[in-house]
């Protein structure tokens, strides 16, 4: 089955600077990458998702990169604020019938003010 | 309106009790979810539904059984409660095989 890793596991950052958070994974079948966003006590919300046919997407702050060949992805945040401050979950599934998605362990981001 | 709703949000029982968590998404969704999340925060899917149809079931405990009476609906009955049950049980659904899931709010699940 498919199998993710996520790091790092904690990261701090000042306000204003960048974050990276890179996932890898192990089947080479899947070609869906979401990335979930989670704040304290609440749901995880999806925030980006890529597919195999891209390498990379931006939405405002946000983008993420996808290296098939290396089997990574990463998530980048520009000009980080607090309120982006929350646990983030990389996930790899593929679209072949009825795909579950596996997560990644989550990255807790602190943005410091 | 709240798209993918459960109840209870909390749930404190004691050991050896059966207890159940309901959920419901008013998205048309076909396919839906329970997940587990633990301490360290770790999410780990459980069972997948598709129009009412067990289609994931991954290694849990024969004292987890899903119930959907509908494409709408996802029960989760937990028999003989054990303290490790203790974590937040979140429900999902999806529109599109799986990929772009919402969550429920989740529901805590403390056994004492």
């Amino acid at each position: 089955g498919e199998n993710v890793e996520q790091h790092p596991s904690t990261l701090s950052v000042q306000e204003g600077d960048s974050a990276v958070i890179k996932c890898t994974y192990s089947d080479s079948a899947s070609n869906y990458f979401p990335w979930y966003k989670q704040e304290l006590g609440k749901r995880p919300q999806l925030i980006i998702d890529i597919r195999s046919n891209v390498g990379e997407k931006k939405d405002q702050r946000i983008a993420v990169t996808l290296n098939k060949t290396a089997k990574h992805f990463s998530l980048h945040i520009t000009e980080t604020q607090p309120e982006d401050s929350a646990v983030y979950f990389c996930a790899a599934g593929n679209s072949g019938g009825y795909q579950k998605v596996t997560f990644g362990t989550g990255t807790k981001l602190q943005v410091i003010p | 309106d709240t798209a993918v709703s459960q109840t209870p949000k909390y749930l404190v029982t004691q050991m050896g009790n059966d207890k159940s968590i309901k959920c419901e998404q008013n998205l048309g969704h076909d396919t839906m979810y329970w997940y587990k999340q633990d301490s360290k925060k770790f999410l780990k899917i459980m069972f997948s539904y598709n129009n009412k149809e067990l289609i994931i079931n991954e290694t849990v405990p024969n004292r987890f059984s899903p119930k959907s009476p509908d494409k709408a609906h996802l029960n989760l009955h937990i028999n003989s409660l054990e303290l490790g049950d203790s974590a937040v049980y979140f429900c999902a659904s999806s529109g599109d095989r799986g990929r772009r899931a919402f969550f429920g709010q989740g529901t805590r699940l403390t056994v004492v």
